[in-house]
């Protein structure tokens, strides 16, 4: 089946660090790989997308490489702000192996960014 | 482009009383999917609708679920006799079909059963 197994928070870390965030994969077919952003009080926004293997989404400074030969998708930033800080979800779609194209996520990985 | 929209944020109830949740999701989109988030947890898929055909169902939690998207539009999402348990954010999402599609998400519904 498909799911989506997350890295564990809270992550804490101080403003200009280096971040990463792992998640890795299992699907039957050819997903399509997400990064949400959840801030507070907010819904999910998109932050970025692959749909293949080894294409490399990005947004606003974060970047994730879709690795097929390790089913890994994780999120990465080299420098983040305190704006940064929200809870960050891993999900994938996999339209073939399953009706509707509904949605895998993770458990979400909490961020807070301190000055 | 207004974004997906949900009526009520917050719905308060008490145990054994209906509610009942609006979805209207972005106009041009021809799927809308609602899930369920619990306190530390992803979204999980409840059901799914392409135009106003309900292609998927069985996911939604017990037969006291029950969505509609008479015309292709907005959506609702009914709970009958709520239950404590049933205490969640309902989220709504909505997307065009294709390879790679995005699903645009609604600001969710936090419903609290006393």
């Amino acid at each position: 089946g498909n799911s989506v197994t997350q890295m564990e928070g809270p992550v804490t870390l101080s403003e200009e660090a280096f971040l990463t965030i792992n998640c890795t994969y299992t699907a039957t077919g050819y997903p399509s790989l997400f990064w949400y952003v959840q801030y507070p009080g907010e819904g999910l926004q998109l932050l970025l997308k692959a749909t293949k293997a080894d294409d490399k989404g990005s947004n606003k400074g974060f970047e994730a490489t879709y690795r097929k030969e390790t089913t890994s998708f994780h999120l990465e930033k080299g420098s983040v702000q305190v704006s940064d800080s929200a809870v960050y979800f891993c999900a994938l779609s996999d339209p073939v192996s399953n009706t509707g194209n509904q949605f895998y996520f993770g458990t979400g990985t909490s961020l807070t960014v301190i000055p | 482009d207004t974004g997906v929209s949900q009526d009520p944020r917050h719905k308060i109830t008490k145990r054994g009383q209906n509610v009942t949740f609006r979805c209207d999701p972005i106009s041009e989109h021809n799927r809308l999917y609602w899930y369920r988030q619990t306190l530390g947890q992803g979204p999980e898929f409840l059901t799914y609708f392409q135009n106003e055909a309900q292609l998927e169902k069985s996911r939604l939690l017990s037969d006291r679920f029950s969505a509609e998207r008479p015309k292709g539009s907005f959506s609702t999402l009914e709970i009958q006799r709520t239950e404590q348990g049933d205490s969640a954010m309902y989220l709504c999402a909505s997307s065009q079909a294709g390879l790679g599609e995005t699903q645009y998400f609604g600001p969710g519904t936090r419903l609290l059963v006393l």
